[in-house]
C-alpha cells in the first residue's frame, strides 16, 4: 500500500513554456502533499506544502508565481513550471502523507526536468 | 533553526563488508528521525525511523540505525554490504508541531565494490 505516482518521470520542454507535473496517492487519500527540488548531487529542499483543498505555503525564496501548486483532490497534486528557463532545469519529487500520520510520507519516483 | 549534517559525501566499501553511515543533527529536543535511501532517477524509500523509544532501530534490507541523544547521532548501520546496497543515502529530520515537514541531510553517495 500507500503508493505515489509522479508523472512524468522525464520532461524536455522550451525556454519559455509551461509544464506541469503530477503526484498522484494511488490507494490512499493525501491531505498534504509536499514537492521538493533536487540538484545534481544535493539534498532535497522543500518547495512548497500543499494541502487539499487550500492554498499552498511556499518556503521561503520559492517563487509562487513561477512554481504553481494545485492540490484540487485528496489524491492528486500538481506543480506547474510557468515560463520555464534553463536554470529551472532539476529533478522535481513530491511525497504524500496519509491522515493521521504524522510523518508517514510515500515519495513520488520523481521527474527530471530539462529546460532547453 | 533545526540542521542535519552528514559528514561523509562518499563513502567506499567492499561487497561484505560492514558500512556505517553518520549523521548529527542541531535541534534542542529529540526530533524524528529518519533514513531515506535513494537510486539513481528515482524518488526516496524510508528505510527506517526513529520516533521514541529503544534507540535501536531495525530497518528493511537489512539495515539498523541506533539513536545516541548524547552525542546527537543517528548513524546508519549495515553488517554485511550487497552490491545493491549502492545508491545516496539521505538522513532526515522532523519536528514535533513543526508542520510535519522534513529537513534533509546533504546526503552520502554509497560505492559498493565487488
Amino acid at each position: 500500500g500507500a503508493v505515489v505516482s509522479q508523472h512524468p518521470s522525464r520532461v524536455i520542454c522550451k525556454s519559455g513554456t509551461s509544464v506541469k507535473i503530477e503526484c498522484r496517492s494511488l490507494d490512499f487519500q493525501a491531505t498534504t502533499m509536499f514537492w521538493y527540488r533536487q540538484f545534481p548531487k544535493q539534498s532535497l529542499m522543500l518547495m512548497a506544502t500543499s494541502n487539499e483543498g487550500s492554498k499552498a505555503t511556499y518556503e521561503q525564496g520559492v517563487e509562487k508565481d513561477k512554481f504553481l501548486i494545485n492540490h484540487a483532490s485528496l489524491t492528486l497534486s500538481t506543480l506547474t513550471v510557468t515560463s520555464a528557463h534553463p536554470e529551472d532545469s532539476s529533478f522535481y519529487i513530491c511525497s504524500a502523507r496519509a491522515p493521521g500520520m504524522a510523518y508517514g510520507y510515500t515519495f513520488g519516483s520523481g521527474t527530471r526536468l530539462t529546460v532547453v | 533553526a533545526q540542521s542535519v549534517t552528514q559528514p561523509d559525501i562518499h563513502i567506499t566499501v567492499s561487497e561484505g563488508a560492514s558500512l556505517e553511515l553518520r549523521c548529527n543533527y542541531s535541534y534542542g529536543a529529540t526530533p524524528y528521525l529518519f533514513w531515506y535511501v535513494q537510486s539513481p532517477g528515482q524518488g526516496l524509500q524510508l528505510l527506517l525511523k526513529y520516533f521514541s523509544g529503544d534507540t535501536l532501530v531495525q530497518g528493511i534490507k537489512g539495515f539498523e540505525a541506533e539513536f545516541k541523544r548524547s552525542q546527537s547521532s543517528f548513524n546508519l548501520r549495515k553488517p554485511s554490504v550487497h552490491w545493491s546496497d549502492a545508491a545516496e543515502y539521505f538522513c532526515a529530520v522532523g519536528l514535533t508541531g513543526g508542520g510535519n515537514k522534513l529537513t534533509f541531510g546533504t546526503g552520502t553517495q554509497l560505492k559498493v565494490e565487488l
